[in-house]
């Protein structure tokens, strides 16, 4: 049982290119997430799907677009890569969005922008 | 806004001794309080879930508690395998985000 599964796990780009990370979970769950994690800042929400077929912005949602692909999958797209989209980037599922389903979080993936 | 605050920073321990890290919160709403751990290079793995004040749940040495503004992560007599970091995030009334703390980085030294 795989779980959440990222890829890639590391990337670097320059500034301006464009990359998709992908995500997939094998646990049925009903709703995706993707997370960054900065240094010195806890995970803060970039766009969600509560069910397939819907996305909505989170937190930090500037410079992102995301695309729930069917129920197992759900990509984010960097359009135009900036410095300050390095971070590590987390994709997470769960059941639904109550507080009685918590979030399964995959390995993260890595990403430089120079 | 949602806040969480977690504390301390960083904790050293010797194995076997006993400590507890904090998580501070405001939040319009609590539906749930959550506790996860974090290994290097790792995605955040879940623990547990408070629901409401004078809530209490354990698993192995770790035993979470819940007041109406503070959630506390006791670890009895931990082992160099407890080291991690350790979230906390907090989940508001009609809401599908979760707030994150910053995490205390746990040391436990054989």
């Amino acid at each position: 049982n795989a779980g959440v599964t990222q890829t890639p796990k590391f990337q670097v780009l320059k500034t301006g290119q464009s990359m998709t990370l992908q995500c997939a979970q094998d646990m049925n769950h009903n709703s995706m997430y993707w997370y960054r994690q900065d240094p010195g800042m806890g995970l803060r929400l970039i766009y969600y799907s509560a069910s397939e077929g819907t996305t909505d912005k989170g937190e930090v949602p500037n410079g992102y677009n995301v695309s729930r692909l069917n129920k197992r999958e759900f990509s984010l797209r960097l359009e135009s890569a900036a410095p300050s989209q390095t971070s590590v980037y987390f994709c997470a599922s769960s059941e639904g969005g109550t507080a009685n389903s918590p979030l399964h979080f995959g390995n993260g993936t890595r990403l430089t922008v120079t | 806004e949602d806040q969480v605050t977690q504390s301390p920073e960083a904790l050293r321990l010797q194995e076997g001794e006993s400590s507890s890290l904090n998580c501070s919160y405001t939040v319009s709403g609590l539906r749930g309080l959550f506790w996860y751990r974090q290994d290097p290079g790792k995605g955040p793995e879940f623990l547990f879930t408070l629901y409401s004040a004078g809530e209490e749940k354990e698993k192995e040495r770790l035993k979470a508690t819940l007041t109406k503004k503070e959630s506390f992560l006791h670890i009895t007599a931990p082992k160099p395998e407890d080291s991690a970091t350790y979230l906390c995030a907090v989940q508001g009334a009609g809401s599908y985000q979760l707030t994150f703390g910053k995490g205390t980085k746990l040391s436990v030294i054989p």
